[in-house]
């Protein structure tokens, strides 16, 4: 069974800063999607950014990206010039892309504090 | 973007009544729905995996007669909390997979307090 860690419970950056919130998996497949999704107060589940695992660039989505590294089995998410809407849960999700298994593995989660 | 809706957004019931909870993709069809379980400060518990027109799939641990699913429609699928007890006072979300994608898009969350 697939396993998402998410080491860090707690992260704060200043306004306009860059933070980077660390998503390690474990799997045995060799093709697969990860997901960022943040969760703000409203408790909304939003999708920050998407990666497939036979890509090797990295994902961005403005000021999203995400630090790919397949063979250590890491998906970190940097934010760029923080933005106080950015405050809220951030999840990392893994997908099999084997048909059939379409459910989400989530990790624990990360809560960001922006700071003004 | 890909719009899913949920319907109660809260829900508040005396304990051995049933309650139906509403998922709806509204500008998309889903061809699979899911529904999660949000304890508070927790991660996301999947519970079921619903295909239009078929049985649902439960998680292991998770009540079937209990949690009742039905996917009618490519746009509409029920989760039914039937009997309810103080235990099952939870948040629950449903996601939307759009039909030859892979994104699941969530609703807004429904949240339920059994008395």
């Amino acid at each position: 069974a697939q396993t998402v860690t998410q080491s860090q419970p707690e992260m704060s950056v200043q306004e306009a800063e860059t933070v980077t919130l660390s998503c390690t998996y474990d799997t045995s497949e060799s093709d697969y999607y990860l997901f960022w999704y943040k969760q703000p107060p409203s408790r909304q589940m939003i999708l920050v950014i998407r990666q497939e695992a036979y890509k090797q660039q990295n994902a961005t989505e403005n000021r999203f990206s995400v630090n790919f590294q397949k063979a250590a089995k890491s998906f970190s998410l940097k934010i760029s010039d923080s933005q106080l809407g950015d405050a809220a849960m951030y999840f990392c999700a893994y997908r099999s892309a084997s048909f059939g298994n379409e459910k989400l593995t989530f990790g624990t989660g990360t809560r960001l504090t922006i700071i003004p | 973007g890909a719009v899913v809706s949920q319907h109660p957004s809260r829900v508040i019931c005396k304990s051995g009544t049933s309650v139906k909870i509403e998922c709806r993709s509204l500008d998309f069809q889903a061809t699979t729905m899911f529904w999660y379980r949000q304890f508070p400060k927790q991660s996301l518990m999947l519970m079921a995996t619903s295909n239009e027109g078929s049985k649902a799939t439960y998680e292991q641990g998770v009540e079937k007669d209990k949690f009742l699913i039905n996917h009618a429609s490519l746009t509409l699928s029920t989760l039914t909390v039937t009997s309810a007890h103080p235990e099952d006072s939870s948040f629950y979300i449903c996601s939307a997979r759009r039909q030859g994608l892979e994104t699941q898009y969530f609703g807004p969350g429904t949240r339920l307090l059994v008395l």
